[in-house]
């Protein structure tokens, strides 16, 4: 099936610095990317919906400039937690739909953000 | 945001024992999904569903869309100890692409 990857796998940054965190398509093109947050014994919350070539959509209570999502490329698309707090410790994952049928999400392994 | 209520929360059974657990929603899909999540990993499609009343098996797992659109069954039968994880049902609206996720239900096997 379709793999998508994500790097770094595990972060740990200090309280205040920025974080950046990369999701590709390995053998596909994605023409939308999903990026979640997952924080421990909880479900995967959706952050924002990101296009190609397009600004992200974000859902309510997602604050954009701190979670800054690029995507330049139909194969990658980034997630720059800026300044970053404690609070923003968590698994972020991200997904891909190759805009075949709405099912095909395939998802990232996920990354470990720690603020220290 | 809405999240898919799942029950249970969490279950202990012995190896080789089905399973069954159900996802439930205030709202209407038109899509129903069921993955599986690993520590430390995303999760794993294992199923999809796409018309009401539909049932769909993928190996020892057989997954039901409900009538009402409103709510979906997982089965797992003869579980094994690669079983363990937690499984989350995703709907998707008509139309749309958001997943919206349940709360989750975590299968632990006793062997």
């Amino acid at each position: 099936g379709a793999v998508v990857s994500q790097h770094p796998s595990w972060v740990i940054c200090k309280s205040g610095t920025s974080v950046k965190i990369e999701c590709r398509s390995l053998d596909f093109q994605a023409t939308t990317m999903f990026w979640y947050r997952q924080f421990p014994k909880q479900s995967l919350m959706l952050m924002a919906t990101s296009n190609e070539g397009s600004k992200a959509t974000y859902e309510q209570g997602v604050e954009k400039d701190k979670f800054l999502i690029n995507h330049a490329s139909l194969t990658l698309s980034t997630l720059t937690v800026t300044s970053a707090h404690p609070e923003d410790s968590s698994f972020y994952i991200c997904s891909a739909d190759s805009g075949g049928a709405s099912y095909e999400q395939y998802f990232g392994p996920g990354t470990r953000l720690t603020v220290t | 945001g809405q999240q898919l209520n799942q029950s249970p929360q969490s279950m202990f059974i012995q190896e080789g024992e089905d399973v069954s657990m159900n996802c439930t929603s205030s709202s209407i899909f038109n899509t129903w999904l069921w993955y599986k999540q690993d520590p430390g990993e995303g999760p794993v499609l294992l199923i999809a569903l796409y018309k009401a009343g539909e049932l769909t098996s993928n190996g020892r797992l057989t997954a039901q869309f409900g009538i009402t659109r409103k709510d979906s069954f997982l089965n797992i039968s003869a579980s094994i100890p690669s079983d363990v994880g937690i499984y989350f049902c995703a709907g998707l609206p008509g139309g749309g692409n958001k997943l919206t996720f349940g709360t989750g239900t975590q299968l632990k096997v006793e062997l």
